[in-house]
C-alpha cells in the first residue's frame, strides 16, 4: 500500500527566513510525484510534477527536488503571500485511473 | 483552456437527509473524474473515481455513491446522511492520457456540515 508522510505538520517562518518541506514516500513504483498549493477553503492548486529521482522544478521562490524515497519543497526568502498548506502526492505505475495518493500537508505560515 | 465548476459551495443539512453535490468540467473531454473528502487539518481522501460515463470505482465503503450521467459531469450523492459525512468535498479532473504523468485540478471543493 502507498504511504505518503510530510513533515513537519506546521512551520512558522519569519519573511525571508528561507526552510524546506519534507515528503516521505513508499510505493511498488513511482510513476510521478506532486506538489500542491492549497490555501483556506480552496482546492489545491497544481506546482509541480516530479518523475525521476534527481530531478528538480523551480516556480519563483519554489524549488521541489525529488529522490528515490523524498521530495523536498524548498523555499526561498518566503513572502506572507506563500503562507497556504502545501500538500505532496504519488501516482504508481499501473494506474489505470491517474489515482493519486496524498499526504497530510504541511500548513505554512509566514510572518512579516 | 479548463475549468471545474463545484457547487454549492457551503451546505448545512440535517442528519438523515439527501445529499447531492454536482461538479462539471468545461474545456475538455474524455476526463478522469475523482471525488474527494477533507476532513480538518487533514489530507486528501479519494472517495470515487471515474474513467469514462457510467464507469464508477470506490475507494471507500460508506454511505455515499457517485453517478456520471454525462461525460464531463460527476455527482456525489447520499440517501441519509451520518454525522460523519462532515468535511470538504472536492472534485477534481485529469486528462486520460496512457503512459503520461497527468496531474489532477481540483475544483474549490463543497464545505458540507452535518447537525
Amino acid at each position: 500500500e502507498d504511504q505518503v508522510t510530510q513533515s513537519p505538520e506546521a512551520l512558522r517562518l519569519q519573511e525571508g527566513e528561507s526552510s524546506s518541506l519534507n515528503c516521505s514516500y513508499t510505493v511498488s513504483g513511482l510513476r510521478g510525484l506532486f506538489w500542491y498549493r492549497q490555501d483556506p477553503g480552496k482546492g489545491p492548486e497544481f506546482l509541480f510534477t516530479l518523475y525521476s529521482a534527481g530531478e528538480e522544478k523551480e516556480k519563483e521562490r519554489l524549488k521541489a527536488t525529488l529522490t528515490k524515497k523524498e521530495s523536498f519543497l524548498h523555499i526561498t526568502a518566503p513572502k506572507p503571500e506563500d503562507s497556504a498548506t502545501y500538500l505532496c502526492a504519488v501516482q504508481e505505475w499501473d494506474n489505470a485511473g491517474n489515482m493519486l495518493t496524498f499526504g497530510g500537508g504541511t500548513r505554512l505560515m509566514v510572518k512579516p | 483552456s479548463q475549468t471545474i465548476h463545484q457547487w454549492p459551495a457551503t451546505l448545512v443539512q440535517p442528519v438523515g437527509s439527501p445529499l447531492s453535490l454536482e461538479c462539471t468540467v468545461e474545456g475538455t473531454s474524455n476526463p478522469n473524474l475523482y471525488w474527494y473528502r477533507q476532513a480538518a487539518g487533514r489530507g486528501l481522501q479519494l472517495l470515487f473515481y471515474s474513467v469514462g460515463i457510467g464507469q464508477i470505482s470506490s475507494e471507500v465503503p460508506q454511505n455515499l455513491s457517485a453517478s456520471r450521467p454525462q461525460d464531463r459531469q460527476f455527482i456525489l450523492s447520499s440517501k441519509k446522511l451520518l454525522l460523519s459525512d462532515s468535511g470538504f468535498y472536492l472534485c477534481a479532473w485529469s486528462d486520460r492520457l496512457w503512459g503520461v504523468n497527468q496531474p489532477q485540478h481540483f475544483g474549490d471543493g463543497t464545505r458540507l456540515s452535518i447537525l
